[in-house]
């Protein structure tokens, strides 16, 4: 069975930085590319990056390109979001997201980690 | 970027009745790129349609996809009880990936 669980969120003031991490387990995760999609309070759905199964591919919403760097470590069986210079409107619940291929669905979700930013 | 429109945003309906969700693309969609997500309160999205029509493991059959191109629908031929929640279309064939504002289904 898939897992993916986030952690390293909380209350972060706005310009400072804070890393979210999600750990897999229950499939191969180093042949999977990886998303984060995040949820504003009471919002919609948003796409905030993803990488590829090696690295070799990334990107993100044009909102957060410039301050969030997404890395994974195959050896860990996880996935990261340095979310740098924070900023009120990122705070949202942030999941970590499995899809089938590059350009493909997100066939699997984390329960979430919340980020709240303010002062 | 290619923007998602739902509707209508709620739904007010009992159970037992025939539901159709509208999503309708502002430029066409990749080869049918299309899934839709149905999210609980207090719950991540869960998969439901992919590639338009096809359903996911899992999914009763009571949920069905259809459309091409810039017009989608997500159909439930009869509302059960747990169906009551909202539901998101999310176009995977360009990026950045996009998803729709949502449609309530709520009970009457």
């Amino acid at each position: 069975e898939v897992q993916l669980v986030e952690s390293g969120g909380g209350l972060v003031q706005p310009g400072r930085s804070l890393r979210l991490s999600c750990a897999a387990s229950g499939f191969s995760f180093d042949i999977y590319a990886m998303h984060w999609v995040r949820q504003a309070p009471g919002r919609g759905l948003e796409w905030v990056s993803g990488i590829s199964w090696n690295s070799g591919t990334v990107d993100y919403a044009d909102s957060v390109k410039g301050r969030f760097s997404i890395s994974r470590d195959n050896t860990k069986n996880s996935l990261y979001l340095q979310m740098n210079s924070l900023r009120p409107e990122d705070t949202a619940l942030y999941y970590c997201a499995k899809v089938d291929q590059w350009l493909g669905y997100f066939d699997s979700w984390g329960q979430g980690a919340l980020v709240t930013v303010s002062s | 970027e290619i923007v998602l429109t739902q509707s209508p945003g709620t739904l007010s309906l009992s159970p037992g009745e025939r539901v159709t969700l509208s999503c309708r693309a502002s430029q066409s969609v990749s080869s049918s790129d299309l899934a839709w997500y149905q999210q609980k309160p207090g719950q991540a999205p869960r998969l439901l349609i992919y590639d338009a029509s096809s359903r996911a493991t899992g999914i009763p059959d009571r949920f069905s996809g259809s459309g091409s191109g810039t017009d989608f629908t997500l159909t439930i031929s009869r509302l059960e009880p747990e169906d009551f929640a909202v539901y998101y279309c999310q176009q995977y064939g360009s990026s950045p990936r996009t998803f729709g504002q949502g449609t309530k289904v709520e009970i009457k």
